[in-house]
């Protein structure tokens, strides 16, 4: 059972659009919402998250939007660079204090 | 550099072979989680360890069991191996168990002959 559903599977953007990474839940009891950014080679790293007390949480090109009543949420990257060429994972848990469940990630090129 | 140290960094073994992959948390870290991620399934959660005790347990196969020991450092030891254990073994520690952030290691890529 995927707890995390994320779309799409690949993306390709071109350099300086917009790239949008969507997320679905089941568990209404998830309340924490990171996302993680792994280039290859390297382990995830955070990137952003959002607890559901807010609707959108934005740091630098990179916005989270949550939309509680339809348990999705998703990324935004403004202005894509070919640097943020990488795959995108979205994740949940209770509160920060379960596991984080990811979803199956979003590969990410950005073309110039 | 995320602080989390992953031993070996690349391994190659046959079927039927146990082996063991070792990870260092961050300076302080009590928490330690093993992912394995594939092509198909993504980062999948296997099991966490909080300050030597065993604290959550996910898709881990009864092959694969894992231990924390006083030093905080962690083992991941899979045994029986199968062509379909190939994969990309992560560690991650976080500080607390209310820390929501993961610092992932660089991964043992495990790859099954």
């Amino acid at each position: 059972q995927q707890q995390v559903k994320q779309s799409p599977q690949s993306l390709i953007v071109q350099k300086g659009g917009i790239s949008i990474i969507n997320c679905a839940y089941e568990n209404t009891a998830f309340d924490y919402f990171p996302w993680y950014q792994q280039f290859p080679g390297k382990g995830p790293a955070l990137l952003i998250a959002i607890r559901p007390d807010v609707s959108e949480k934005k740091e630098g090109r990179f916005t989270i939007s949550f939309n509680k009543s339809a348990k999705q949420f998703s990324l935004h990257i403004m202005d894509s660079q070919p640097g943020d060429s990488a795959t995108y994972f979205c994740a949940a848990s209770i509160s920060g204090n379960t596991p984080l469940v990811f979803g199956k990630g979003t590969r990410l090129s950005v073309i110039a | 550099d995320s602080g989390v140290t992953q031993t070996p960094k690349h391994l190659i073994t046959a079927t039927g072979q146990r082996v063991t992959l070792r990870c260092s948390p961050r300076s302080g870290d009590l928490s330690v989680y093993w992912y394995q991620q594939s092509l198909d399934q993504g980062l999948q959660f296997l099991i966490q360890y909080y300050n030597g005790e065993e604290r959550a347990k996910g898709n881990i196969l009864e092959r694969f069991s894992a231990q924390q020991f006083p030093d905080l450092h962690s083992e991941l030891n899979l045994s029986s191996l199968e062509l379909g254990d190939s994969a990309l073994y992560f560690c991650a520690s976080s500080a607390n168990l209310l820390s929501g952030e993961l610092f992932f290691g660089e991964g043992s890529r495990l790859t099954v002959l």
